[in-house]
């Protein structure tokens, strides 16, 4: 999965409580993303970061956060607020801003019990 | 707006015949395209990936896709089907009007293949 390692694969958790997924990534990209992927549907992008200490809101932000304190890690929570949070988050990244093709982890299935 | 439509939500084949996977896409700019394959609770893998030089793009395990502008199409071929060719294959566009590359994901055909 080229370099890119997301834990933990799978993650349960009750309704109320907020849960932090990890990504990690050794490639020296500048960027990395997040998506949610639900059955039969595409991607759709929750956040990504351009650089280190900057992120942007993508398509479905709401109910998440996210926080790039290191440029190899990009994690992110779903919080109590997302309303219906069970389903497969795939990390990504690319090597900078003007390079679109993005390599993605093994992917956590978050289910809520 | 960059948008992408895969025309079957799921195709079967035969082992040893060909695979076509067809995609449509809408773009204001000179787009990238991919093609990106996913095996069952896997990441995405990157097949192939168009950026405007020649038109027919050679990828990975024997998969072809061909860029036609005038029918806004990037479908994508194989001329003999494996068996572990079954997965889930995704069409995507990138949003160049956003920096860092936005992908834009068709809603995957799931490729089944058998013996």
């Amino acid at each position: 999965d080229g370099g890119i390692t997301q834990s933990p694969k799978y993650l349960f958790r009750k309704e109320g409580q907020n849960v932090t997924l990890s990504c990690e990534q050794n490639l020296n990209h500048d960027a990395m993303y997040w998506y949610r992927q639900d059955p039969g549907q595409g991607l759709r992008l929750i956040y990504y970061s351009q650089i280190v200490n900057d992120f942007q809101k993508g398509d479905i932000a709401e109910g998440y956060s996210v926080s790039r304190e290191k440029k190899e890690s990009f994690p992110l929570t779903v919080t109590s607020a997302q309303k219906n949070p069970t389903a497969f988050y795939l990390c990504a990244s690319s090597p900078g801003l003007y390079t679109d093709t993005q390599y993605f982890g093994p992917g956590t299935r978050l289910t809520v019990l | 707006a960059q948008s992408v439509t895969q025309l079957d939500s799921h195709v079967s084949v035969s082992e040893g015949t060909p695979v076509l996977l067809r995609c449509n896409y809408s773009s204001s700019y000179s787009p990238s395209l991919f093609w990106y394959v996913q095996h069952p609770n896997k990441g995405l893998q990157l097949l192939l990936k168009y950026t405007s030089a020649a038109t027919l793009v050679k990828g990975i395990n024997g998969f072809e896709a061909e860029f036609k502008k005038s029918e806004t199409s990037f479908h994508l071929t194989k001329p003999s089907a494996h068996m572990s060719d079954a997965a889930e294959y995704f069409c995507v566009v990138s949003d160049r009007g956003n920096q860092g590359g936005k992908l834009i994901f068709g809603q995957g055909t799931e490729l089944s293949v058998k013996p």
